[in-house]
């Protein structure tokens, strides 16, 4: 069984659209994130999420709106997608709140904006 | 930027070959870590080292930490080829709750 699961694994899209990412986690973590990668592989948090409350969001443009239904599952919605939103983004989930353990993350969803 | 930084960026290493890999951060920190990431794939925990620890083992990894350098190491001894992949390390401080990965380095283990 998938601990951390995202989908789509693919995402192409035209300039303008919105779309969404889903995540969910099997694990009963308290904790969910957000990450982008750029091109380079440099790797930057975005949203955190502990008990379905936003914790951390970062200098991230407010077209990134984070979702938790429940604590098992964080959705990203972006609005009015950009060239530079091209970037493969991960979700992650950790049992306790804050950074002081092991985060697991999922296979991550490859955004492409044409 | 806060984010830390690896080098080499790149390192090539025969099977069974020893590789080391180092990060330097900006700021005081409550722990380091280090995450694996294979091509196209999420990252893998490693090892968590806190601030209070200079050493910590776990199968062929050996990570050390010196907070006075703010730097970290991570060897890996007898590598295989099967370690192919990008290591980063991850920084967090708990005050702020910041937390960034650093440039990472891409190891390729040649058989």
């Amino acid at each position: 069984d998938t601990a951390v699961s995202q989908t789509p694994k693919y995402l192409v899209t035209q300039m303008g659209n919105d779309k969404s990412i889903k995540c969910e986690q099997n694990l009963g973590h308290d904790t969910m994130y957000w990450y982008k990668q750029d091109s380079k592989k440099f790797l930057k948090i975005m949203f955190s999420y502990n008990n379905k409350e936003l914790i951390i969001n970062e200098t991230v443009p407010n077209r990134f709106s984070p979702k938790s239904p429940d604590k098992a599952h964080l959705n990203l919605h972006i609005n009015s997608l950009e060239l530079g939103d091209s970037a493969v983004y991960f979700c992650a989930s950790s049992p306790g709140q804050g950074f002081t353990d092991t985060q697991y993350f999922g296979p991550g969803t490859r955004l492409t904006v044409l | 930027s806060q984010q830390g930084e690896e080098d080499p960026q790149a390192l090539s290493i025969q099977e069974g070959e020893n590789a080391t890999m180092n990060c330097s951060y900006k700021t005081s920190i409550n722990n380091l870590q280090w995450y694996r990431q294979n091509s196209g794939r999420g990252l893998v925990h490693l090892i968590l080292i806190r601030s209070n620890e200079r050493e910590k083992h776990s199968g062929r990894l050996r990570v050390t930490l010196d907070t006075s350098k703010k730097s970290s190491s991570l060897l890996i001894t007898a590598s295989r080829a099967a370690d192919t992949a990008s290591y980063f390390c991850a920084t967090s401080r708990f005050t702020g709750n910041q937390f960034y990965f650093g440039t990472g380095t891409s190891l390729t283990v040649i058989p």
